[in-house]
């Protein structure tokens, strides 16, 4: 089975521009979340989707959105980019909502976002 | 709200010693509680899980348990390798995932 993909692996991006990262789950999972990782604040929630639906939001700027797709794929866009948001953006799937009681996340790989 | 702390890093240790690292949990409800470990270059790779008080995980040597009286669920390894390097993450989930700061552990030869 073809573990979580995101494209692409590496970005780089000037300040005020926007982003588009893709992420396609594991075949079957229908919920999908996305985490910002950098040294300083290390891993930090930005949105989970579960069917199309939004389902939980981190605490992040209105510049941070996503979306899922009917085939369960899901995007994560980034406007006006600010020196800050370079990180390794993390997508995880799992098969049910992230309230499923022991149902692990499942990791891509990353993309990583630099912002000069 | 849901947090978890652990050790503050790095760890270094040479092969085969014992590893310990330390997490503690803050939940209002029930929470399932994991470890994660992420080796250079990749994302988050589960290593163990435990649903519930006093449920034990355990996978490739590692173990930890979950203990509802001390919110702790601490990893343990008898005897650590040097593939064992890498940064170990401890998370809880309730109504999300939250994440630990990670700790990144060196096994030197």
């Amino acid at each position: 089975k073809a573990g979580v993909t995101q494209t692409p692996r590496y970005l780089i991006k000037t300040r005020g521009q926007q982003v588009t990262l893709s992420c396609s789950p594991i075949s079957g999972h229908r919920s999908v979340s996305w985490y910002q990782q950098t040294p300083g604040q290390g891993l930090q929630f930005l949105f989970e989707y579960f069917s199309e639906t939004q389902r939980n939001k981190g605490n992040f700027p209105g510049r941070f959105s996503g979306r899922q797709f009917s085939n369960s794929r899901s995007e994560m866009n980034v406007s006006t980019l600010e020196l800050g948001d370079s990180a390794l953006y993390l997508c995880a799937s799992s098969p049910g909502t992230a309230g499923l009681m022991g149902s692990p996340l499942h990791f891509g790989n990353g993309t990583r976002l630099t912002v000069t | 709200g849901d947090s978890v702390t652990q050790m503050e890093g790095p760890v270094t240790l040479s092969e085969e010693a014992f590893l310990t690292i330390n997490c503690t949990y803050t939940a209002t409800g029930y929470p399932s509680l994991f470890w994660y470990v992420q080796y250079p270059g990749e994302g988050l790779q589960l290593l163990l899980k435990a649903t519930k008080a006093d449920d034990k995980g355990s996978n490739k040597g590692f173990e930890a348990t979950y203990r509802k009286e001390t919110t702790s669920f601490h990893l343990e390894k008898g005897s650590v390798q040097v593939s064992d390097s890498a940064v170990y993450f401890c998370a809880l989930k309730w109504d999300d995932m939250r994440f630990g700061a990670g700790t990144r552990l060196t096994v030197k030869p």
